[in-house]
């Protein structure tokens, strides 16, 4: 159980394109999803947390704007990079979270992302 | 000081050995304690859940000390597949949120 897909698994693009990255959740309702990025040899960072039918809740320093992300149902959540630039080159990763009341997240196999 | 903290090792254990690191996290609020392993390049994967009265599953232990705020993780009878980063993981808010440590890297040497 609590099994996270995300596709695609990698992507490589050209300055100035955007990329969507999907996020579902295959065996249970997500009431949240959060997209972190992490950099090589570094910690996660938590980008937003997203809720089923609401706007997503950005982190400090990470522009809205710019990684637009959309919660439509309780399986499914998308990021969006839009005019990627080589420095939004890394692995982005999405969890869930399944049921109120339970804190563990569960990971996507996440998404790396080059922008040439 | 951040609110999480983990020795980033690297740990070189040999193979059979028992090895322990701790996470110390600054917010006395903190209310759920987990631990993950993460391989390289690869998404993290939820290992433990730190409970109050302490946990065992297997070769792994883990354990929670409120009063000097850190939780544990105990490998016993190491394996090289143990070769990972540890990542631990507090829940402080009623967001849902996990902070995250920066990791332990356990590399298991035959």
């Amino acid at each position: 159980g609590a099994v996270v897909s995300q596709h695609p698994s990698w992507v490589i693009c050209k300055s100035g394109t955007s990329v969507k990255i999907e996020c579902r959740s295959l065996d249970f309702q997500a009431t949240t999803m959060f997209w972190y990025r992490q950099f090589p040899k570094q910690s996660l960072m938590l980008m937003a947390t997203s809720n089923e039918g609401s706007k997503a809740t950005y982190e400090q320093g990470v522009e809205k704007d710019k990684f637009l992300i959309n919660h439509a149902s309780l399986t499914l959540s998308t990021l969006t990079v839009t005019s990627a630039h080589p420095e939004d080159s890394s692995f982005y990763i999405c969890s869930a979270r399944e049921l109120a009341g339970i804190y563990e997240q569960y990971f996507g196999p996440g998404t790396r992302l080059t922008v040439t | 000081r951040k609110e999480v903290e983990q020795d980033p090792g690297p740990f070189n254990v040999p193979e059979g050995a028992t090895v322990a690191f701790n996470c110390t996290y600054s917010n006395s609020a903190s209310q759920s304690f987990f631990w993950y392993r993460q391989d390289c390049r690869k998404e993290p994967k939820l290992l433990m859940s730190v409970y109050s009265s302490g946990n065992e599953d297997g070769r792994f232990t883990a354990q929670l000390n409120r009063a000097s705020q850190y939780i544990s993780l105990l490998i016993r009878d190491s394996k090289l597949s143990d070769s990972a980063t540890y990542l631990c993981a507090v829940n402080i808010n009623s967001n849902y949120q996990l902070i995250w440590g920066a990791g332990t890297k356990l590399i298991i040497k035959p």
